[in-house]
């Protein structure tokens, strides 16, 4: 079946640092694939997505790209600020509209000063 | 914007009394969605709704059930609540034209 792996957590980085949070999948066919935050007492929120291979979804300067060949979605951010932390969750569909979603665990990343 | 609202947020209450969290929406979007989330887990899809009197189980749904009389509700209704049903849960909605779900803010229940 469907499934979503996440690297474990907690990251903790300082401001600034490089920031990589792996994600691989395991699913049939061509799944889209999305990664979304939530953060401190709030619910998720998308955050990019990507439909098809090679695609690479980007927003607020975090980017992930669609890696068919390593079943991968891993997400990066060049210089992660104080604000950034939260708990962020990779998932895939296989349904138009997002309709089940598959979540990984979530990688918690708590960014210092 | 899609907005999902839950209510109530916070619950405590004790093992075998009947209890309902709310979810609606602001849209008339067809598919709808429960998740609970567990420490080590994600999230997990209880139960959906692909429109208005069709509901399905997701991945876990022993001890849920759901309705769907309205396009705009979504009730979770646990019968007999246990102390293995405390979670954070969610309410979704699925909007086709962007291929997104909106969660709604959560509703942490705890059981006695």
């Amino acid at each position: 079946g469907d499934s979503v792996t996440q690297m474990e957590g907690p990251v903790t980085l300082s401001e600034e640092a490089f920031l990589t949070i792996n994600c691989t999948y395991t699913a049939t066919g061509y799944p889209s694939l999305f990664w979304y935050v939530q953060y401190p007492g709030e619910g998720l929120q998308l955050l990019l997505k990507a439909t098809k291979a090679d695609d690479k979804g980007s927003n607020k300067g975090f980017e992930a790209t669609y890696r068919k060949e390593t079943t991968s979605f891993h997400l990066e951010k060049g210089s992660v600020q104080v604000s950034d932390s939260a708990v962020y969750f990779c998932a895939l569909s296989h349904q138009t509209g997002a309709n089940n979603l598959f979540f990984g665990t979530g990688t918690r990343l708590t960014v210092i000063p | 914007e899609a907005q999902v609202t839950q209510n109530p947020r916070y619950l405590i209450t004790v093992t075998g009394k009947k209890l309902t969290v709310t979810c609606s929406q602001n849209m008339n979007h067809e598919y709808m969605s429960w998740y609970r989330q567990d420490p080590g887990l994600g999230l997990r899809q209880i139960y959906y709704s692909m429109n208005v009197e069709v509901t399905d189980k997701g991945d876990v749904p022993e001890g849920y059930k759901v309705s769907r009389k309205e396009k705009r509700n979504f009730p979770l209704i646990l019968e007999s609540p246990s102390p293995n049903q405390t979670s954070l849960y969610f309410c979704a909605i699925a909007d086709r034209a962007t291929d997104t779900q909106y969660f709604g803010p959560g509703t942490r229940l705890t059981v006695l």
